[in-house]
């Protein structure tokens, strides 16, 4: 099974600041990486497929990258709305595996 | 729209079974993977099963193999999930979502519905 680890666990941000999360896969998944947002007693909700592509809907803020085993999640100013735990996920074998997720927080 | 409805969760001793439904609407049905994802309280998310849209390619996490079997009926839109010899671990809520199949992204999920093994 290919594990994915994310980093850092947890993160405090406030809002306007520009950060990154980090994603790396125990053996490469070419490009075929997902990340998800996560809001308190809501569903998962798709922000970027196959490392780099906008969902519809998500606003350009969000951007992804990488390829191989490391990946990027980059969120260029974060707003309210935006605190919340985020997860990648790789879509490259079966199982599907996910990260542990990263909690951004509000600082 | 596009919409997933999840149903039939509950409150299951050790041991017994539990039928998951989801409503699929505002998509052609048949044309798309579906999965199931499932998330204990608290913790993060372990994907379960996938199905391919003519039902033909199915696949599950060993945590499910064997007790617990997905299945689709194209022609009521709806995705299920038969779980039998249920143990606290499978203790979550479930997740029914679009894709995850031929490398694809889960890119709409349902609410979910909570399934608790407990005596």
């Amino acid at each position: 099974d290919i594990q994915m680890t994310q980093s850092p666990s947890s993160l405090s941000a406030s809002v306007g600041d520009r950060v990154t999360i980090t994603c790396r896969a125990s053996q490469s998944i070419s490009n075929y990486l997902n990340w998800y947002q996560q809001k308190p007693g809501k569903a998962p909700r798709l922000l970027i497929y196959v490392a780099s592509s906008l969902q519809s809907g998500v606003p350009s803020r969000f951007s992804g990258s990488g390829s191989g085993t490391e990946f990027i999640l980059t969120i260029s100013s974060l707003q309210p709305e935006d605190f919340a735990t985020y997860y990648c996920q790789q879509s490259y074998s079966t199982p599907r595996t996910f990260g542990q997720g990263t909690k951004l927080e509000i600082k | 729209q596009v919409q997933l409805v999840e149903s039939g969760g509950g409150l299951v001793k050790p041991g017994g079974s539990l039928r998951l439904s989801c409503a699929a609407s505002g998509f052609t049905f048949n044309d798309y993977y579906m999965s199931w994802i499932r998330q204990a309280p608290g913790k993060g998310l372990e994907w379960v099963s996938y199905i391919s849209g003519s039902g033909s390619t199915i696949f599950y996490a060993d945590s499910v193999k064997g007790r617990f079997t997905i299945s689709r009926d194209n022609a009521k839109n709806s995705l299920h999930l038969q779980m039998n010899s249920l143990r606290g671990g499978d203790t979550a809520l479930y997740y029914c979502a679009r894709g995850g199949g031929a490398r694809g992204a889960f890119d709409i999920w349902g609410q979910g519905t909570m399934v608790t093994v407990s005596s």
